[in-house]
């Protein structure tokens, strides 16, 4: 079956510092992928998708970025994390087409 | 970005008693998407729909996709108090090369015994 992880489930960070969550995949190949943000428990905001290794695609315009440097593993980044950062990152796979099953989550706390 | 309409934003409910969603567009779907997400977790999906007028059941929770294909309702049956959690539609596109959603804001269920 597959599996979903996300790394670190918690994190407090200053502003002004760089980021890096990261998500791996299990028991499938060649998955999309996709990183969305939720603010207030509410509202899931879609920030960047993956058809393929290299391949990123961006929703919103940010001070965050997305790369996919395996198949099965997605990261977020920042160069320098804002205030307005704040929230609970998801990420989630789908088969092409396909229906989307999300990870835990990592919670960020910018301070 | 979201482009559903969910109803009711929040609903208090006793025990027993049975819930009703909904959610509806103006854009058609030809995937109708149910989630429940617990305060901390990421969405667990709850039920898929694939077809316009398809019915579906998941032990005491029923969904339907609504034969226009822009709206969806769901329904838990006897709640209790496992229920709690916040639930989220989703429509999207199977046609393209891949599965973009679009969210509904939530619907944020209480239970009380």
């Amino acid at each position: 079956s597959q599996t979903i992880h996300q790394w670190p489930a918690t994190l407090v960070q200053p502003v002004g510092s760089p980021l890096s969550l990261e998500c791996t995949v299990e028991g499938t190949s060649n998955p999309n992928l996709y990183w969305y943000r939720q603010a207030a428990g509410r509202g899931l905001q879609l920030l960047f998708y993956s058809v393929g290794i290299g391949q990123i695609s961006s929703e919103v315009p940010q001070n965050l970025s997305a790369s996919r440097p395996q198949d099965r593993q997605f990261i977020l980044s920042s160069k320098k994390l804002l205030l307005s950062d704040s929230g609970f990152y998801l990420c989630a796979w789908s088969p092409p087409s396909g229906t989307q099953y999300f990870g835990p989550g990592t919670r960020l706390t910018v301070l | 970005g979201q482009q559903l309409n969910q109803s009711p934003q929040s609903m208090f409910i006793q025990e027993g008693e049975d819930v009703s969603m909904n959610c509806t567009s103006s854009s058609i779907f030809n995937t109708w998407l149910w989630y429940k997400q617990d305060p901390g977790e990421g969405p667990v999906l709850l039920i898929a729909l694939y077809k316009a007028g398809e019915l579906t059941s998941n032990g005491r929770l029923t969904a339907q996709f609504g034969i226009t294909r822009k709206d969806s309702f769901l329904n838990i049956s006897a709640s209790i108090p496992s229920d709690v959690g916040i639930y989220f539609c989703a429509g999207g596109d199977r046609t393209g090369s891949w599965g973009k959603l679009q969210f509904g804001a939530g619907t944020q269920v209480v239970v009380t015994p």
